[in-house]
């Protein structure tokens, strides 16, 4: 099956620096990438997603990056906020129904 | 549109007791999975039902069972409980791309003592 590893396990910035996560998937077939973000003690919420026929989306201060050859795919937040303070995940699913694998998390803290 | 409900959202339990949870989805939502949540685990997928039927099968065991009924709600059983099933689960509901966002519901937290 799918395994994706994600790194890192956690991340300080100062408010305003950039944050960059990390996750390396290992089945060529999986074609969907979302990214998730949950803070404390809330659910988990869709923030971003990208699809294999596309190396890079963004939207405002989020971008995601694909290289599928790597195996690979990063989360880009810049001029970080407090608020954006919270528990990261990846995950990748091969789509048509098939089942999401996520990553183990990365806690962001944004310094303010 | 309501989000995807669950209930409990707490509760306690001993080893050896079982325990259900439950999941109504978004209305309109045919797929619903579920998700063990851990400290340092991230979230392990453990099942998925679509139109009553058990789609995909995450490597838990036995112990661990769902259903699916009619109206698309959801239902998830863990018998035998053990300290190490001490966690948040999470159920998510999927619209009708089948390849898109999951919708998450806030979660049952278990703990079992």
């Amino acid at each position: 099956g799918e395994n994706v590893e994600q790194h890192p396990s956690t991340l300080s910035v100062q408010e305003g620096d950039s944050a960059v996560i990390k996750c390396t998937y290992s089945d060529s077939a999986s074609n969907y990438f979302p990214w998730y973000k949950q803070e404390l003690g809330k659910r988990p919420q869709l923030i971003i997603d990208i699809r294999s026929n596309v190396g890079e989306k963004k939207d405002q201060r989020i971008a995601v990056t694909l290289n599928k050859t790597a195996k690979h795919f990063s989360l880009h937040i810049t001029e970080t906020q407090p608020e954006d303070s919270a528990v990261y995940f990846c995950a990748a699913s091969r789509g048509g129904g098939n089942q999401f694998y996520f990553g183990t998390g990365t806690s962001l803290t944004v310094i303010p | 549109k309501a989000g995807v409900t669950q209930t409990p959202r707490y509760l306690i339990k001993t080893r050896g007791q079982q325990v259900t949870l439950s999941c109504s989805p978004i209305s309109g939502h045919r797929s619903v999975s579920w998700y063990q949540q851990t400290p340092g685990q991230g979230l392990q997928f453990l099942f998925e039902y679509f139109s009553e039927t058990q789609r995909n099968k995450g490597n838990f065991p036995g112990r661990f069972s769902g259903r699916q009924f009619s109206n698309s709600r959801s239902e998830m059983n863990v018998s035998t409980l053990e300290l190490g099933d001490s966690a948040l689960y999470l159920c998510a509901s999927q619209g009708f791309s089948n390849t898109g966002e999951l919708f998450f519901g806030e979660g049952s937290r278990l703990t079992v003592l």
